[in-house]
């Protein structure tokens, strides 16, 4: 079956611009995390979906960081105002319960490139 | 909080040779561990996890880890590696709480040469 996608592969923007990263999970996949992959500091964990509970934001860098994730699938993170520092890989991974003992999917990311 | 070191950047190795990349955890409570890969251009890809049970756990393309609690490791094995694993390894731990919150190392490069 399909595995995780993402969409764009490729995103340049100028600084300053809002830019929408887009991610479609595995179907049936009920957990969507987002990360990111960036030179300085590695991959870290920005946000978490479960089902239709809250979900978990304690890895957003800052306010200008959202996510959203319409009607239990496909999932779009926004950076408003994006900075240099915003520049990096953002990967998308779905799993299919959510628990801790779960396998995460991931897709191939989103190369942002802030001018 | 949990932390993991992988303190191996670049491991270069021929092929046919094994290969050990090493990968210490810490944290004061019990972890699940993982190793992930990452091929050029591609998302990461799940090699094998320890949850629980035996502590040698074996996984995707002959590779293998071993827990030891007692010296916080996870480390990766492979007795013969192929052009085809060079790649970036990543070891990672979450929790037994809540949801899988992966922290991960920084990377080891895995590069095999003829």
């Amino acid at each position: 079956g399909a595995g995780v996608s993402q969409s764009p592969s490729n995103k340049v923007t100028e600084k300053g611009k809002d830019v929408e990263l887009r991610c479609d999970p595995i179907s049936g996949h009920t957990a969507l995390y987002w990360y990111r992959q960036s030179l300085g500091q590695g991959l870290e964990f920005l946000i978490y979906f479960q089902g239709n509970s809250a979900p978990d934001k304690s890895g957003l860098p800052s306010d200008r960081f959202s996510a959203e994730r319409t009607g239990g699938s496909v999932s779009t993170l926004t950076i408003q105002r994006t900075q240099q520092e915003d520049s990096a890989v953002y990967l998308c991974a779905s799993s299919p319960l959510g628990g801790s003992t779960d396998t995460q999917y991931f897709g191939p990311g989103t190369r942002l490139t802030v001018l | 909080a949990q932390s993991v070191t992988q303190l191996d950047s670049q491991v270069p190795v021929f092929e046919e040779a094994p290969v050990e990349l090493r990968c210490n955890y810490s944290s004061s409570v019990s972890v699940y561990l993982f190793w992930y890969v990452q091929y050029p251009n591609q998302g990461l890809q799940l090699l094998l996890k320890y949850l629980s049970g035996s502590t040698l756990v074996k996984g995707i393309n002959g590779f293998e880890a071993e827990f030891n609690k007692s010296q916080t490791s996870f480390h990766l094995r492979k007795p013969s590696v192929h052009i085809s694993d060079t790649a970036e390894y990543f070891c990672a731990v979450s929790d037994d709480t809540g949801f899988q919150k992966l922290v991960f190392g920084t990377g080891t490069r895995l590069l095999v040469s003829p």
